[in-house]
């Protein structure tokens, strides 16, 4: 059964402490991306990677850092730096890597610092 | 930076009336795509638009963008409450990535 699987759905977390969410993919996409989604904001990206062992800055990095080891994986850090954590965080991944690609997302992970 | 606005942030219809939902880019778009999001899940893809004015159907809901390709529009007809949710457009940009709209929530009631 293709698809991206994220877990945990739902996470807390103490302030100050850093939390990884997994994200993983067998769709055999080159590309990966990490949103961040706020009530009334719509998708802003954090980071996204279009291919193994590189990724970019998307709008809103600060506090957030990635990794790409490996084509089915792209791991999201939430650091103690990132001010406002708790949010909805949804990752999703393109066969390319182009803007023109579609975007397929996974159910997402509702972070919550308490 | 490239942005894409979309109105309204809200739409709240009863059900059998019609719909739409707005989007506006700063730049011109080599393409766009339509996403719905329903209430606790994660977007999903509707549509991608490529060609100048091009319009597509998909049942109740046609899509449209605009000749200067830097704006597209989402009609749904006589809505059902099986259309609540939040409706995304996302231009390209060139660069790799999506610019995602703020999203437009529709509630529909009965």
């Amino acid at each position: 059964d293709g698809g991206i699987t994220q877990s945990p759905k739902y996470l807390f977390r103490k302030e100050g402490q850093n939390v990884t969410l997994s994200c993983e993919q067998n769709l055999n996409h080159d590309a990966m991306y990490w949103y961040r989604q706020d009530p009334g904001q719509g998708l802003r990206l954090i980071y996204y990677s279009q291919i193994v062992n590189d990724f970019q800055k998307g709008d809103i990095a600060e506090g957030y850092s990635v990794s790409r080891e490996k084509k089915e994986s792209f791991p999201l850090t939430v650091t103690s730096a990132q001010k406002n954590p708790t949010a909805f965080y949804l990752c999703a991944s393109s066969i390319w890597g182009t803007g023109g690609d579609t975007q397929y997302f996974g159910p997402g992970t509702r972070l919550t610092v308490l | 930076g490239q942005q894409v606005m979309q109105i309204p942030q809200y739409q709240h219809v009863q059900e059998g009336e019609d719909f739409t939902t707005y989007c506006n880019s700063s730049t011109t778009l080599s393409n766009i795509q339509w996403y719905k999001q329903r209430p606790g899940g994660h977007p999903v893809f509707l549509i991608q638009l490529v060609k100048s004015g091009e319009v597509k159907k998909q049942k109740r809901l046609t899509f449209q963008f605009g000749e200067a390709k830097k704006n597209s529009s989402l009609h749904i007809t006589a809505t059902q409450t099986t259309d609540v949710g939040t409706y995304f457009c996302a231009g390209d940009n060139q660069g790799g990535k999506l610019i995602f709209g703020q999203g437009t929530e529709l509630s529909v009631k009965p």
